[in-house]
C-alpha cells in the first residue's frame, strides 16, 4: 500500500463549483498533515496545515480523520486561478515529508 | 517572510562537470531539505539537515554531495552526473527539527532546473 494516496484526476470543474479532494495515508504514527499547491513548473507552496478539529481559510476547508487515516480538502466557489496540482503531504516524524502524487484541478470559464 | 532562495534557477552541465546548487533561508528554520522532482511526479526526498547535521540520506548516489556551512545555507555539490539526473531540484526549510506536530511544514525555494547533457 502506498504511503500517501490521492486520486490523480484531473478534476474538471466550472468556475463557481465546489470540489473536494481526498487523501489516505498508511502510517498511523503520522503526526502532521498538509495540503500544498503546485503550479506547472513551479515549486510546491503550502496551502494549509490540517488539524484534527478541521480548519478553514477563506474558500478552503481541510479536515483530518485520524481513525480512518483520511484527509480532505474542500474548495468552494472555484476560481480559474485555483487550477493547479494539489499535493497531500504527511509528516511521519523525523522531519520527513511524504508526498502524495497530487490531484490535478482544472477550472474552466 | 517565508522565503527560501535558490541559485541558479537553471543549470546545464556536462557529465564530467562539477557544479553546485545553493540554497539560503533567513527565517531561523532548523531543518533544511533537498528534494528532486521529475516531470509529473511528486518531490522525492534526497537529504535532510537538522540543526546543521545531516540527519537523513535517502540512499542518494555519491555523485550528489550535500553541505550545510551554517544554519542559513545549504549546498548540493554535483559531480559526474548522468542525463537521468536531469530534474527540478528543490530546497526547502521548516521551523522544527526532529519533531512532529507544528513546525514541520516546509517552505520551498523556486528550484533549480538542471539539465545534464
Amino acid at each position: 500500500r502506498k504511503e500517501v494516496e490521492q486520486d490523480p484526476g484531473p478534476f474538471n470543474v466550472p468556475e463557481g463549483a465546489t470540489v473536494a479532494f481526498n487523501c489516505t495515508y498508511s502510517n498511523s504514527a503520522s503526526q502532521s498533515f498538509f495540503w500544498y499547491r503546485q503550479d506547472c513548473r513551479k515549486e510546491p507552496k503550502l496551502l494549509m496545515s490540517v488539524y484534527s478539529s478541521g480548519n478553514e481559510d477563506g474558500r478552503f476547508t481541510a479536515q483530518l480523520n485520524r481513525a480512518s487515516q483520511y484527509i480532505s480538502l474542500l474548495i468552494r466557489d472555484s476560481k480559474l486561478s485555483d487550477s493547479a496540482t494539489y499535493l497531500c503531504v504527511v509528516n511521519s516524524g523525523y522531519s520527513t515529508l511524504t508526498f502524495g502524487k497530487g490531484t490535478m484541478l482544472l477550472v474552466s470559464p | 517572510d517565508t522565503e527560501v532562495t535558490q541559485t541558479p534557477k537553471h543549470l546545464v552541465m556536462g557529465m564530467t562537470n562539477k557544479k553546485s546548487l545553493k540554497c539560503e533561508q533567513h527565517m531561523g528554520h532548523r531543518a533544511m531539505y533537498w528534494y528532486k522532482q521529475k516531470a509529473k511526479k511528486p518531490p522525492e526526498l534526497m537529504f535532510v539537515y537538522s540543526y546543521e547535521k545531516l540527519s537523513i540520506n535517502e540512499s542518494v548516489p555519491s555523485r550528489f554531495s550535500p553541505e550545510c556551512p551554517n544554519s542559513s545555507l545549504l549546498n548540493l555539490h554535483l559531480h559526474a552526473l548522468q542525463p537521468e539526473d536531469s530534474a527540478l531540484y528543490l530546497c526547502a526549510s521548516s521551523p522544527g527539527g526532529f519533531t512532529g506536530g507544528k513546525g514541520t511544514e516546509a517552505f520551498f525555494g523556486q528550484g533549480t532546473r538542471l539539465t545534464v547533457v
